[in-house]
């Protein structure tokens, strides 16, 4: 089945700088790649996602790339505020048939400090 | 957008009795539900795959008998956590497929739950 790793664990940065956060997947059938914003007590929230047949996509300050050679896609946040604190999923899914499951990577802590 | 109604949002509850924590899709019907496990500082880990009209197909691990999942109509899922046990003290959080949308998931806004 599917494995999604997950780094850092923990990001630490100042108000303005960019974060970058890394996930790499083991089944080359996965083909969907969301990131999730969870906030203390709530749910995850999609924040952006990105297909297999795209290598980048871009929301405002918060971009994507997938590399599905190397098997890897990356979260980039740049001109971070302090509500951008918060714990970051990245998440691989196969197939669009059927009731496909995600499945999560770790986690990460990202903290904006002012 | 979509949103998925998850309640309570927290629940304590003593050793031995049940809880139920619903889950509805407000704005859309949802022929499958998910329902995640989270424990502190840790990632969602999926306990089930609930679908409208028949039984829910478990993960590994996880105790069909004692969380027990209901999708009796296209709107709502629930989970009742029997004979629930201070480790059952956990954070669950649900999703919704929105059908006809590739990868329409929308998570709810979770349950905590205690067990005393």
């Amino acid at each position: 089945g599917e494995n999604v790793e997950q780094h850092p664990s923990t990001l630490s940065v100042q108000e303005g700088d960019s974060a970058v956060i890394k996930c790499t997947y083991s089944d080359s059938a996965s083909n969907y790649f969301p990131w999730y914003k969870q906030e203390l007590g709530k749910g995850p929230q999609l924040i952006i996602d990105i297909r297999s047949n795209v290598g980048e996509k871009k929301d405002q300050r918060i971009a994507v790339t997938l590399n599905k050679t190397a098997k890897h896609f990356s979260l980039h946040i740049t001109e971070t505020q302090p509500e951008d604190s918060a714990v970051y999923f990245c998440a691989a899914c196969p197939a669009p048939r059927g009731f496909q499951k995600l499945v999560f990577g770790t986690g990460t802590r990202l903290l904006v400090s002012p | 957008g979509a949103v998925v109604s998850q309640h309570p949002s927290w629940v304590i509850c003593k050793s031995g009795t049940s809880v139920k924590i619903e889950c509805r899709s407000l704005d859309f019907q949802a022929t499958t539900m998910f329902w995640y496990r989270q424990f502190p500082k840790q990632s969602l880990m999926l306990m089930a795959t609930s679908n409208e009209g028949s039984k829910a197909t478990y993960e590994q691990g996880v105790e069909k008998d004692k969380f027990l999942i209901n999708h009796a109509s296209l709107t709502l899922s629930t989970l009742t956590v029997t004979s629930a046990h201070p480790e059952d003290s956990s954070f669950y959080i649900c999703s919704a497929e929105e059908p006809g949308q590739f990868y329409g998931y929308t998570f709810g806004s979770g349950t905590r739950l205690t067990v005393v």
